[in-house]
């Protein structure tokens, strides 16, 4: 079974301009998370989704951060502009509802210049 | 409110030795703890996890925690460390209802040979 894909892995920007992050998560599972991971910091949560309903989304900066989980499968992240201290990694990580674990992808490195 | 505190930013270990991550954790209910841990440009990958059942909890590749309410730790162990130890690990702590998930700012374990 596939894991929880993420694209790209890596993207590099000039500040100010837009970009945009794309997660499937694992198959069935209804539960999908965005966390930005800093250098030497430990992942923090953007926004949570229960399906299609964005549950939890008081971290996220919404001025300039977005987000979006169509049908509840696929979601994407976007950020417009991006500043330069939005340089990080951004991981999706999906759960099956009832269980502990989340499944994380591999992140999307973010650096703006 | 819950938060988690992992006490060394890194560990540092001879092949063939034993391994001690320390992690402490605040909590206003009772918790779900984890430990995952994330190899380089990798995704995280749950090691254990503590749902209060068992106190002590054995994982993936030899690892183990035990959960000890009365000081507030779920310190990660592993009685030989091998050299694809060396990765970072990161303690998380939960509520029941795994809506809200706390990362530690993760420990560097780095394993010489």
């Amino acid at each position: 079974e596939a894991g929880v894909v993420q694209s790209p892995r890596y993207k590099i920007i000039e500040k100010k301009q837009p970009v945009a992050f794309w997660c499937n998560p694992i198959s069935g599972h209804n539960t999908l998370y965005w966390y930005r991971q800093n250098l030497g910091q430990g992942p923090e949560l953007l926004i949570r989704y229960e399906n299609e309903e964005a549950v939890d989304d008081s971290q996220l900066p919404k001025d300039r951060f977005s987000a979006e989980r169509l049908k509840g499968v696929d979601s994407t992240l976007k950020i417009q502009p991006a500043e330069l201290g939005d340089s990080a990694v951004y991981l999706c990580a999906s759960r099956l509802g009832g269980t502990g674990e989340l499944f994380f992808g591999e992140g999307s490195r973010l650096t703006v210049l | 409110a819950q938060s988690v505190t992992q006490l060394d930013s890194h560990v540092s270990v001879s092949e063939g030795t034993p391994v001690l991550l320390r992690c402490n954790y605040s909590s206003s209910y009772s918790p779900s703890l984890f430990w995952y841990v994330q190899h380089p440009n990798k995704g995280l990958q749950l090691l254990l996890k503590y749902t209060s059942a068992a106190t002590l909890v054995k994982g993936i590749n030899g690892f183990e925690a035990e959960f000890k309410k009365s000081e507030t730790s779920f310190h990660l162990t592993k009685p030989s460390a091998h050299m694809s130890d060396a990765a970072e690990y990161f303690c998380v702590v939960s509520d029941q209802g795994y809506s809200t998930l706390t990362f530690g700012k993760g420990t560097m374990l780095l394993v010489s040979p």
